[in-house]
């Protein structure tokens, strides 16, 4: 039962613009919220996280938001650049080790 | 610093073999996991190990195994291999087991093809 979704299989955006991936959950218990990123032959890296407790977190380009009453969280990326293009997942946990993923963005930024 | 690393990177295998993967993790991080990404899908949790004992595991079967060594390097073993795990095999490696607020850092995967 994928408990984590992400229902955009791509997202093409235009250098400069803003990128925005979304992903929805079904589990009421998940408390972090995690993006990573990952390029071709490489693993998954950690983007930015969010803890339950939190509405909005920030970090340089890339903000995420948690919207728990629709169990929804986003992220955003300004100004998009050619080097975000990759694969994004969303990830969740209940306070513990297990990461749940979703299936992941793949992002195009067109210069 | 080196970052997690695993081998063999590539891997070809045939039904009903088995197959051992390896992971070492970052310097100084005790607990390792292992992650099965099968193409078009995200990474599905197998199992953890901290300070080599299983911290969990997730909806596997017995066929998959694994263990850590006191060094923390870790091995997936699988068992009967089936058409359907062919996959690439993530290892991340974080501090502690306890929770995923510590962060986990992946290794580039084994990509595993089973024919």
């Amino acid at each position: 039962d994928q408990q984590v979704k992400q229902n955009s299989p791509s997202l093409s955006v235009q250098e400069g613009r803003i990128s925005i991936l979304n992903c929805d959950y079904t589990n009421s218990m998940f408390d972090y919220f995690l993006w990573y990123k990952k390029y071709p032959a490489e693993g998954p890296t950690f983007l930015i996280s969010i803890s339950s407790i939190k509405d909005k977190n920030e970090d340089g380009r890339f903000t995420v938001f948690l919207n728990k009453s629709a169990k929804h969280l986003s992220l955003h990326i300004v100004p998009s650049q050619p080097g975000d293009s990759a694969v994004y997942f969303c990830a969740a946990s209940v306070s513990d080790y297990k990461l749940s993923f979703g299936a992941g963005t793949t992002v195009t930024v067109r210069a | 610093d080196a970052g997690v690393t695993q081998s063999p990177t590539h891997l070809i295998k045939t039904r009903g073999q088995h197959v051992t993967l390896r992971c070492s993790p970052i310097s100084g991080h005790k607990s390792v996991s292992w992650y099965q990404q099968v193409l078009g899908q995200g990474p599905q949790f197998i199992f953890q190990y901290y300070e080599k004992e299983e911290r969990g595991r997730g909806n596997f079967p017995d066929r998959f195994s694994a263990r850590q060594f006191p060094n923390y390097s870790s091995e997936l073993n699988v068992n009967a291999l089936l058409l359907g795990d062919s996959a690439l095999y993530l290892c991340a490696s974080s501090l502690e087991g306890q929770s995923s607020y510590n962060e986990q850092f992946f290794g580039p995967g084994t990509r595993l093809t089973v024919l």
